[in-house]
């Protein structure tokens, strides 16, 4: 199907564990970001990328670690998850009227 | 100062009513200004994009835009209890590809 999927769409992990959210889009835009949501502060972009092999840091990077292999697709690794990455996450990629389309979203919890 | 400043809400309309949103944005060179609508639990979704100043109008939903102001609006006409949500408004900044997001008005249509 076309579009841009993200997985898992729920997760509970543990403190100090790594975890890597996928995204993947089928129209090959140049352009994938990933930003996380939470009450109070909006959306705030993590990392974005321009093509593969290229990536930026967004506002709030650290502690996360992204990869850009293949221009489809634009995982997100937490490298030892802390409590205060629990949040909501949202992948997006950017058409040609630089519009985002997000993907469905995962939820994280760290416990 | 924040890039984008949006009315804070939460606002409440009766069903039939109009609803105003309103966004102020600091890049006097943007070029680009989206809305987006977010259910609760859902990833946002692009609704509407204006790129020249004046009036755009797709359904029940009118996009205003005065560059020489900075200020982007949406109208909702004849709202409906399923336009109950979160809006986004959004804008390319001159010289960049990334968006910048306000942090959106909670609106609620009341039956």
């Amino acid at each position: 199907d076309a579009g841009i999927t993200q997985s898992p769409r729920y997760k509970i992990t543990e403190t100090g564990r790594q975890v890597t959210l996928m995204c993947h889009q089928t129209w090959s835009h140049s352009y994938m970001f990933w930003y996380r949501q939470d009450l109070g502060h909006g959306l705030r972009l993590i990392y974005y990328s321009a093509a593969a092999d290229i990536t930026d840091k967004g506002e709030v990077p650290d502690g996360y670690v992204v990869s850009r292999s293949k221009t489809e697709n634009f995982p997100l690794t937490l490298e030892s998850a802390t409590r205060s990455q629990t949040s909501v996450y949202f992948c997006a990629s950017q058409g040609l009227n630089y519009g985002y389309t997000f993907g469905s979203g995962t939820r994280l919890t760290v416990v | 100062q924040k890039e984008v400043e949006q009315n804070s809400g939460p606002l409440s309309v009766p069903e039939g009513a109009i609803a105003s949103l309103n966004c102020t944005y600091s890049d006097r060179g943007s070029q680009s200004f989206f809305w987006y609508r977010q259910y609760s639990g859902k990833s946002p979704e692009l609704i509407m994009f204006i790129y020249s100043n004046g009036d755009k109008e797709d359904g029940r939903f009118t996009a205003q835009l005065n560059k020489a102001s900075q200020y982007v609006s949406l109208l909702i006409r004849d709202s409906q209890p399923s336009d109950s949500a979160t809006y986004l408004c959004a804008f390319r900044p001159l010289n960049d590809y990334k968006l910048s997001f306000g942090a959106g008005t909670t609106v609620t249509v009341r039956a």
